[in-house]
């Protein structure tokens, strides 16, 4: 089993809509939560994270951590064509040590105009 | 500021031969990490120097994979000799402090033939 798991999508929606990307994890003791948005031949990009459980509040950009559910989110208010790309979630903490971060497979988002 | 950068962006190499990726980290980062992302797979952890010590390589693959770094300023990993299987992104990151703030370069493409 997979320490985390993300839908690959893709995930298509149109201009403007909210959008929903999640992941779980079977590790408890992961305390730190990422997002990364990834282009196309890019790197990932540091969206935000999160310590522990919570929300977390940027611009159209709004993460959550459930610990109890291992379930986190990441959701895109107004989203935008520029917003398509991949996004990654990842984790770490724990015995694998807070510098060691375990990614998910990324769900592929299209936003159509 | 110069973000981070890696050389080459492509190589494609004959199985049995080597070859050896760079990086070169944001200036003032004592962290460094190594990443892979095989195709179709989520990017995994290989290992993460602090300034020019290896501080934990535990995502090294096998002893054909061998990362420096040189006086704690760039870093290089040589796949010696390499296999099909080694083909993928390697993608090295650099951060201050937290690895939650790690910061990406463009990934190096591998392909071995």
């Amino acid at each position: 089993q997979k320490e985390v798991e993300q839908d690959p999508g893709p995930l298509s929606v149109p201009e403007g809509a909210i959008v929903s990307l999640n992941c779980t994890y079977s590790n408890s003791a992961f305390q730190y939560f990422m997002w990364y948005r990834q282009y196309s031949r890019k790197g990932p990009e540091l969206l935000m994270y999160t310590y522990s459980s919570g929300n977390k509040e940027d611009g159209r950009f709004t993460a959550q951590v459930d610990k109890s559910s291992k379930y986190i989110s990441l959701f895109i208010r107004d989203s935008q064509p520029s917003d398509s790309a991949t996004y990654l979630c990842a984790m770490s903490g724990g015995s694998g040590g807070y510098q060691k971060v375990t990614f998910g497979i990324g769900t592929k988002l299209q936003v159509i105009p | 500021e110069a973000g981070v950068t890696q050389f080459p962006s492509h190589s494609v190499i004959e199985k049995g031969q080597t070859v050896t990726l760079r990086c070169d980290p944001i200036s003032g980062h004592d962290n460094l990490y190594w990443y892979r992302r095989v195709m179709g797979k989520e990017i995994k952890f290989l290992l993460h120097f602090v300034k020019e010590s290896k501080q934990d390589e535990s995502g090294m693959p096998n002893n054909r994979f061998l990362a420096e770094r040189t006086g704690g300023t760039y870093s290089t990993l040589k796949v010696q000799p390499a296999e099909l299987e080694d083909s993928g992104v390697y993608f090295c990151a650099s951060s201050q402090g937290l690895v939650q703030t790690q910061y990406f370069g463009p990934g190096t493409r591998l392909l071995v033939l």
